[in-house]
């Protein structure tokens, strides 16, 4: 069964620090790997999106990293700011004749403090 | 863009009512699809559809009917609501079916 892991379930950090989110994964055929931010009470929003063949992808503060040999990603948040603060889910798509399946994380939530 | 609309926000239904969550999108997606949020877990698709009048089931379609007449609306119906249906669930669209684009989400309870 394809399973996205992702770890810690939860951190807090101090603002202006830096944090990495992991995720191991094991869906198969890959197609990309998503990270995706979600506030509390609203949708969630993408961030990256990496196919096979990318090893990082950077969005502003958010630096996520693939290594489909070990089938791992992380996410880097650089200088943390409050509004950090929400859940991080990892998102792996598997490629279907109709389009992508994909395979959610249950995610990390993380709280920035001042 | 409105992006995608979700109605209503909350939702509180009595074991076996039936209800319509509704979704829209205004930007042309094929690609739309439900899920459900529940604590502790990821994101689960309901069903999904890659096109109007084409819908297909997801990871966990029991108990939940969909249809799409249109590109734009793809409403979920929830035929005999169940204390085990409560959750959060969420709308997406996409062009590609790669970037999804989620609503904001509509919290139902069942009693």
């Amino acid at each position: 069964k394809n399973q996205v892991e992702q770890s810690p379930q939860s951190l807090i950090i101090l603002e202006g620090k830096n944090c990495t989110l992991q995720c191991n994964y094991t869906v198969s055929p890959f197609s990309n790997l998503r990270w995706y931010k979600q506030d509390t009470g609203r949708g969630p929003v993408s961030l990256t999106i990496m196919t096979f063949s990318e090893n990082t992808k950077s969005n502003g503060r958010y630096t996520a990293t693939l290594d489909a040999d070990t089938k791992q990603s992380s996410l880097h948040i650089t200088a943390s700011q409050l509004s950090d603060s929400a859940s991080y889910i990892c998102v792996v798509s598997e490629q279907w004749a109709a389009g992508n399946k994909l395979t959610f994380g249950g995610g990390t939530r993380v709280l920035v403090k001042p | 863009n409105a992006g995608v609309t979700q109605t209503p926000k909350f939702q509180v239904l009595k074991t076996g009512q039936s209800m319509t969550l509704q979704c829209a999108q205004d930007m042309n997606h094929e690609y739309m699809s439900w899920y459900r949020q529940d604590p502790g877990m990821g994101l689960r698709l309901i069903h999904y559809s890659v096109g109007a009048g084409i819908t297909d089931q997801g990871e966990v379609p029991n108990g939940y009917n969909v249809s799409r007449s249109t590109t734009e609306d793809f409403p979920l119906r929830l035929l005999s609501a169940a204390p085990s249906q409560t959750s959060v669930y969420f709308c997406a669209s996409s062009r590609d079916s790669k970037t999804q684009y989620f609503g904001p989400g509509t919290r139902l309870l069942v009693l």
